[in-house]
């Protein structure tokens, strides 16, 4: 069972443009998302991350948009530039039930943004 | 300041052979994980501890076993390795603190022939 489902799978834009990539999600006791950027050879690391208490965080050019009804989010990388170019992973990850803050992972969309 | 550092880089490893992927971290975080990453998967969790002495099972753990006798490290056991087994692994750790960062290590990639 996923519970985390990622789109699209990857994602061309032009410098300068808007990317957009979504994530939905099944457990509603899930209490935190983080988005997570990956270049090639390295680990994630943490991009931006909200929680369901706030439908909007920015942070610079990439937004978190939540929509907490829908049980989706997703990430806005505004006047994309060609150093964007990586593997963004959307997560989410639960404070109850003994889970101890697992993060689960979406599959990943790979951003190309051409100069 | 160094974080996650994993051990070895890359690995190539004959199909029924053993070895241990290390992993330690110097953040002094509770909280570590395994992961293997299989492209266009995302991530899987394999085990994770909680601290020194607590390990648990993630999603994946058939053919893998984990130690944590320190806070720092917390290896990664392949016992009777598999093809199926050739993928990214990734360490990462994280405070004991609900909705905190995870930082990750540079990965091994490991093949199996």
């Amino acid at each position: 069972q996923q519970q985390v489902k990622q789109s699209p799978q990857s994602l061309i834009v032009q410098k300068g443009g808007i990317s957009i990539i979504n994530c939905a999600y099944e457990n509603t006791a899930f209490d935190y998302f983080p988005w997570y950027q990956q270049f090639p050879g390295k680990g994630p690391a943490l991009l931006i991350a909200i929680r369901p208490d706030v439908s909007e965080k920015k942070e610079g050019r990439f937004t978190i948009s939540f929509n907490k009804s829908a049980k989706q989010f997703s990430l806005h990388i505004m006047d994309s530039q060609p150093g964007d170019s990586a593997t963004y992973f959307c997560a989410a990850s639960m404070s109850s039930g003994g889970s101890n803050y697992k993060l689960t992972f979406g599959k990943g969309t790979l951003l190309t943004v051409n100069p | 300041n160094a974080g996650v550092t994993q051990t070895p880089k890359f690995r190539i490893l004959k199909i029924g052979q053993s070895m241990t992927l290390q992993c330690t971290q110097d953040m002094n975080h509770n909280y570590m994980y395994w992961y293997r990453q299989d492209p266009g998967m995302g991530l899987k969790l394999i085990y994770y501890s909680v601290g020194a002495g607590i390990t648990d099972k993630g999603e994946v753990p058939n053919g893998y076993n984990v130690s944590r006798s320190t806070t720092e490290d917390f290896p990664l056991r392949l016992e009777l390795a598999a093809p199926s087994q050739t993928s990214v692994y990734f360490c990462a750790s994280s405070p004991s603190i609900r909705g905190t960062e995870a930082f990750f290590g540079q990965g091994t990639r490991l093949t199996v022939v």
